[in-house]
């Protein structure tokens, strides 16, 4: 069966210093993979997604970065962090391009506080 | 640019009375629409609709989508405290990388 890995659960960081979340899935190959951000009281905002190693696309431009080095594993970056860069941080999965499946496993997810 | 609205934002009832949840997209490319619920951390999925009327349901929780009208509905009858969670739609787009747009989100209390 297929399972998320995503690390820290918790994260406290002081503004300006550097940022690296990380994400590993299990059981399944060349899935597709998203980092989703989700402030206070509002929806998941799509960060990042990649369809293949080394193939990243940004939803909005931001103060983090992406990378996918390799099948199953996605990180994500950033080299100065902003107070705005605070909150709940989800990795999620999904079937590759070959399975016509929307459906979008998620990890449990990092919450970012930037002080 | 593609918008997906959920109503209400928040929701309190009493255990035993049926609830309706809301949301209206306009996604361009839309495929499928996905319901979520996110009780702590991890949303968990719940229904994916595609076509226009028909009914999906697990055990309380159903969903049918309007294609046409652009909405979808999302029903629990007898709600329990351990329905407490925030329910999230997503329209899903099509093309190469499935990619889900979510809404806010309506927070679902459930007072015993």
């Amino acid at each position: 069966s297929q399972t998320i890995h995503q690390w820290p659960a918790t994260l406290v960081q002081p503004v300006g210093s550097p940022l690296s979340l990380e994400c590993t899935v299990e059981g399944t190959s060349n899935p597709n993979l998203y980092w989703y951000r989700q402030a206070a009281g509002r929806g998941l905002q799509l960060l990042f997604y990649s369809v293949g190693i080394g193939q990243i696309s940004s939803e909005v431009p931001q103060n983090l970065s992406a990378s996918r080095p390799q099948d199953r594993q996605f990180i994500l970056s950033s080299k100065k962090l902003l107070l705005s860069d605070s909150g709940f941080y989800l990795c999620a999965w999904s079937a590759g391009t070959g399975r016509l499946n929307g459906e979008l496993f998620f990890g449990s997810g990092t919450q970012l506080s930037v002080l | 640019e593609d918008k997906v609205v959920q109503s209400p934002l928040s929701l309190v009832v009493h255990e035993g009375d049926t609830v309706t949840l809301n949301c209206s997209y306009e996604v361009t490319n839309f495929r499928s629409l996905l319901w979520y619920k996110q009780e702590k951390k991890a949303p968990t999925f719940l229904f994916m609709l595609t076509s226009s009327g028909i009914e999906k349901k697990s055990g309380r929780l159903s969903s049918i989508l309007d294609k046409k009208e652009l909405f979808s509905i999302l029903n629990i009858t007898a709600t329990q405290t351990g329905d407490s969670a925030v329910y999230l739609c997503a329209p899903l787009k099509g093309g190469s990388n499935y990619k889900l747009t979510f809404g806010k989100g309506t927070l679902l209390t459930v007072n015993p």
